[in-house]
């Protein structure tokens, strides 16, 4: 299997709640970013944590990091329709060569 | 950010020819760019690290003589799928980075069509 699987594949939730998407890899990494993606466009970078630290924030985003565990999970807190999309993580181990999961389809119902 | 431009993003052809798609850093100079292959419902699979003037490394399974990467200069790569099949229609998205080791920067994508 592939470095950086996600679960779950699919995630509906209703607007207001908050949504975690985890990430699981299996090599070592120097870090390790998220992205989203809307069904048929490009990628927007969310945010990068490197392997030395272990929680971020971005606005409504949080991403935390268990080197021991090889996870990551992402969090949108208080999520809106316009959340509605493929959520990647991706490992960086060989400097900007990205690894990505397999994804999570996020609906986020009004 | 830096920007990172792609062209075309999208192009439908027919079975047998060849197709070419550039990736462009606007801002800054590219020594490393990155090419993916995304098929429908599936996660992006990196197909080749191009460094400027030299080869490209392919990853495994990727048929270098089918995909063509040339990075000629510190701004530009380009990806030719030579003679196209309809197996080949997916999303191509590059990514660009400054030097080894730093953010790579994605392009927008090409949806490419094979009929």
């Amino acid at each position: 299997s592939q470095q950086g699987e996600e679960d779950p594949q699919a995630l509906s939730i209703q607007e207001g709640e908050n949504a975690t998407m985890n990430c699981s890899y299996k090599t070592s990494i120097n870090n390790l970013q998220w992205y989203r993606q809307n069904s048929g466009r490009g990628l927007v970078h969310l945010i990068l944590i490197r392997s030395n630290e272990r929680e971020k924030h971005s606005g409504r985003l949080r991403v935390t990091l268990d080197t021991s565990k090889k996870s990551s999970s992402l969090l949108i807190t208080a999520s809106r329709a316009a959340d509605t999309a493929s959520y990647f993580c991706a490992t960086g181990t060989s400097g900007s060569r990205l690894t990505f999961g397999e994804g999570t389809q996020l609906t986020v119902n009004p | 950010g830096a920007v990172v431009s792609q062209h075309p993003s999208r192009v439908i052809c027919k079975s047998g020819t060849s197709v070419k798609i550039e990736c462009r850093s606007l801002d800054f100079q590219a020594t490393t760019m990155f090419w993916y292959r995304q098929f429908p419902k599936q996660s992006l699979m990196l197909m080749a690290t191009s460094n400027e003037g030299s080869k490209a490394t392919y990853e495994q399974g990727v048929e270098k003589d089918k995909f063509l990467i040339n990075h000629a200069s510190l701004t530009l790569s380009t990806l030719t799928v030579t003679s196209a099949h309809p197996e080949d229609s997916s999303f191509y998205i590059c990514s660009a980075a400054a030097v080894m080791n730093t953010e790579a920067f994605f392009g927008q994508g090409t949806r490419l069509t094979v009929v």
